[in-house]
């Protein structure tokens, strides 16, 4: 089992709809939980950090976690070709060394 | 502007030559780490440093080596040794008032082929 678990996609919402990414973790003393961005060929950047359950809310963004299902999700409302990206959901390990998940790839059609 | 430089952008390596990417960051940041992403796969770190002079191994260190002798500078050596070198090579850095959120300021990456 991964240590941290993502669906490949790509998965596919239209242009305003509200895109529904998740992930599980093996760890269930984990604390800390991220979510980065990837745009095609280039580097990972921070969108969402989330400690404690129950959901956090940053624009368009939300990241949601449940710990004692082990299970972090991110809800992109009113979708943007822009947000087409590949969505990686990263897990916190003792020193600050985050663990990531494989991504999701993410398409909003116009 | 403050940030991560990694060179080159793209390499080839012939079979049995070492190669070293550099990244040099002016954020003044504590830590820094080498990571690498395969296709479908999601990143693994080979080597961080917390401070200068200091590193550890990270999960895929096999065939890598770092150094750190100067708080901006955390170069990687892909070695002979390693067997499959071919991957998009990312360095990140984080500060030390930034340890608990687990922040990653990324470069843009090194690509990596081997022919």
């Amino acid at each position: 089992q991964k240590e941290v678990e993502q669906n490949s996609g790509p998965l596919s919402v239209p242009e305003g709809a509200i895109a529904s990414l998740n992930c599980t973790y093996s760890d269930r003393g984990s604390q800390s939980f991220f979510w980065y961005r990837q745009y095609s060929g280039k580097s990972p950047e921070l969108i969402m950090f989330i400690y404690s359950n129950g959901d956090k809310e940053d624009g368009r963004f939300t990241a949601q976690l449940n710990k004692a299902s082990q299970y972090v999700s991110l809800l992109i409302r009113d979708s943007q070709p822009s947000d087409s990206a590949t969505y990686l959901c990263a897990v916190k390990r003792y020193g600050n060394k985050l663990v990531f998940g494989a991504g999701t790839i993410l398409r909003v059609k116009s | 502007d403050g940030g991560i430089t990694q060179s080159p952008k793209y390499l080839f390596r012939k079979e049995g030559q070492n190669v070293t990417l550099s990244c040099e960051q002016n954020l003044n940041h504590d830590a820094m780490y080498w990571y690498r992403q395969d296709p479908g796969q999601g990143l693994r770190l080979i080597y961080y440093s917390q401070i200068v002079n200091d590193f550890q191994k990270g999960d895929i260190a096999e065939g890598y080596s770092v150094s750190r002798e100067k708080k901006e500078s955390f170069p990687l050596t892909v070695t002979s040794a390693q067997k499959n070198p071919t991957a998009f090579y990312l360095c990140a850095s984080s500060p030390r008032d930034r340890a608990n959120t687990g922040e990653l300021f990324f470069g843009e990456g090194s690509r990596l082929t081997v022919l």
